[in-house]
C-alpha cells in the first residue's frame, strides 16, 4: 500500500507564496493524489486531484491562487498571494486496491 | 449543490454500539461510491470504510474490520455506518464523503459532510 509523507508544519507571510509537498512511497511514484484543506474547527474541503504527469483538476469554487504540480514521487500544492483564510491543515490522499490513505497533514501558518 | 449531512453521533460506553447516518442530496446518490473517514481529537484524517455505488462491495480499514459495517439505502439517499464493540480509540469526528471513482480500484474524495462526533467513555 502507498504511504504519503508530509511535513508537519509550514509558514509563510501574507501575500507571499508557499509550496507544500506530499511524497509518495517507493514504487508508487505515478499515483494520483488529492489535496484537501481543513480550516480550524471545520470539515475538510476538496481542493484538487493531481496526477503524476502534472495535470490537476480543482474542486468547485477553489480560487485560482491554488495550483498543483508534480515531480517524480512528489506532489505539490502551491498557494499564491496567501490570505489569512489559507491558514489551515492540508492533507493529501491516495488509494490502491480499494484502500485509502491520507498523509499526516501539514499545518500552514500565515504570518 | 452536493450536501452530505451526518447524524447519529453521541456518547457511548466502551463495548457499546452506535449507528451513524449520512443523508445525501444535490447529486445522484446511487451513482457514487461513498466513504467514512474519521478524525480523532487533534489528529489527522483516517480512512474507515467504503462502499460501491450499488452496495455490492464494501471495504474496511484493518482497525475497524469485523466491528463496523457500512451499508447504504439508495432509495433513501442515505449512507450508514454500524459501529460495534466500540473502543476508546474509536472516539473521533466521523465524516461521510463522496468518492469520484477513477477505476475499479477506487478514486479520490471530492465532497465531505460536516461530521458527527462519537465519544466513547464510561
Amino acid at each position: 500500500q502507498p504511504v504519503l509523507t508530509q511535513s508537519s508544519s509550514a509558514s509563510a507571510s501574507l501575500g507571499s507564496s508557499v509550496k507544500l509537498t506530499c511524497t509518495l512511497s517507493s514504487g508508487h511514484s505515478n499515483y494520483i493524489i488529492a489535496w484537501h484543506q481543513q480550516q480550524a474547527g471545520k470539515a475538510p474541503r476538496f481542493l484538487m486531484k493531481l496526477e503524476g504527469s502534472g495535470p490537476y483538476n480543482k474542486g468547485s469554487g477553489v480560487p485560482d491562487r491554488f495550483s498543483g504540480s508534480s515531480s517524480g514521487a512528489d506532489r505539490y500544492l502551491t498557494i499564491s498571494n496567501l490570505q489569512s483564510e489559507d491558514e489551515a491543515d492540508y492533507y493529501c490522499e491516495t488509494w490502491d486496491s480499494n484502500t485509502w490513505v491520507f498523509g499526516g497533514g501539514t499545518k500552514l501558518t500565515v504570518l | 449543490e452536493v450536501q452530505l449531512v451526518e447524524s447519529g453521533g453521541g456518547l457511548v460506553q466502551p463495548g457499546g454500539s452506535l449507528r451513524l447516518s449520512c443523508a445525501a442530496s444535490g447529486f445522484t446518490f446511487s451513482s457514487y461510491a461513498m466513504h467514512w473517514v474519521r478524525q480523532a481529537p487533534g489528529k489527522g484524517l483516517e480512512y474507515v470504510s467504503a462502499i460501491t455505488s450499488n452496495g455490492g462491495s464494501t471495504y474496511y480499514a484493518k482497525s475497524v474490520k469485523g466491528r463496523f459495517t457500512i451499508s447504504r439505502d439508495n432509495s433513501k439517499n442515505t449512507l450508514y455506518l454500524q459501529m460495534g464493540s466500540l473502543r476508546a480509540e474509536d472516539m473521533a469526528v466521523y465524516y461521510c464523503a463522496r468518492e469520484l471513482t477513477y477505476s475499479a480500484k477506487g478514486g479520490w474524495t471530492d465532497s465531505w459532510g460536516q461530521g458527527t462526533l462519537v465519544t466513547v467513555s464510561s
